[in-house]
């Protein structure tokens, strides 16, 4: 695709319900990021992903949340159990091969609400 | 591990004005430093990276960065400011190798007219 394509925009949720965020990376794109902003805090780190495999799980908050990516395209990122302090704007950035030579190009992020 | 540390999260100053946005580093290793802009409900954008070429970065717009390694900083600069600069600026820096990008908390850059 032209960018990263990040499903759905927003996203409000129930304390307690699961949750599925969606990442389409520019094809051909080796490495996927996931980071977390939330008001005040920056960018937190989640998890990077190199082909299929997560070399760098250290930034996963909690065991409530996994991610995964198939077929070295799209990841998802799931949520259990979701929490108000969940609540953030999820951002997906991808790049060619992961190297500092490469530019990470960002989603416009999912926004989660979880009331 | 690397961290980044963005001194003032709201900056704001008259158009025409100096911008001065700071950045301080620490890395275990020589960094590799990146500045992204994010303007009101988009996504993040490259503005500049340092990858131990040149330590004077140009980029877009009249907005330049100064690798400095005995202060451990990348601030940005810009002569003077412009109303369409308003928006959302990160520091960010690898280790390389695959490492991915550490980013600081972000300031918030206002231009008044």
């Amino acid at each position: 695709g032209a960018g990263v394509s990040q499903s759905p925009s927003n996203k409000v949720t129930e304390k307690g319900k699961d949750v599925e965020l969606r990442c389409d990376p520019i094809s051909g794109h080796t490495a996927l990021y996931w980071y977390r902003q939330s008001l005040g805090q920056g960018l937190e780190f989640l998890i990077y992903f190199q082909g299929n495999s997560a070399p760098d799980k250290s930034g996963l908050p909690s065991d409530r949340f996994s991610a995964e990516r198939t077929g070295g395209s799209v990841s998802t990122l799931t949520i259990q159990r979701t929490q108000q302090e969940d609540s953030a704007v999820y951002l997906c950035a991808s790049s060619l091969d992961g190297t500092e030579d490469t530019e990470a190009f960002f989603g416009q992020g999912t926004r989660l609400t979880v009331v | 591990a690397q961290s980044v540390t963005q001194l003032g999260s709201h900056v704001s100053v008259s158009e025409g004005a100096l911008v001065l946005l700071r950045c301080n580093y620490s890395s275990s290793v020589p960094p590799y430093l990146f500045w992204y802009v994010q303007y009101p409900n988009q996504g993040l954008q490259l503005l500049l990276k340092y990858t131990s070429a040149a330590t004077l970065v140009k980029g877009i717009n009249g907005f330049e960065a100064e690798f400095k390694k005995s202060e451990t900083s990348f601030h940005r600069t810009k002569p003077s400011a412009h109303m369409s600069d308003a928006a959302e600026y990160f520091c960010a820096v690898s280790e390389g190798g695959n490492t991915p990008l550490v980013f600081g908390k972000g300031t918030r850059l206002s231009v008044i007219a």
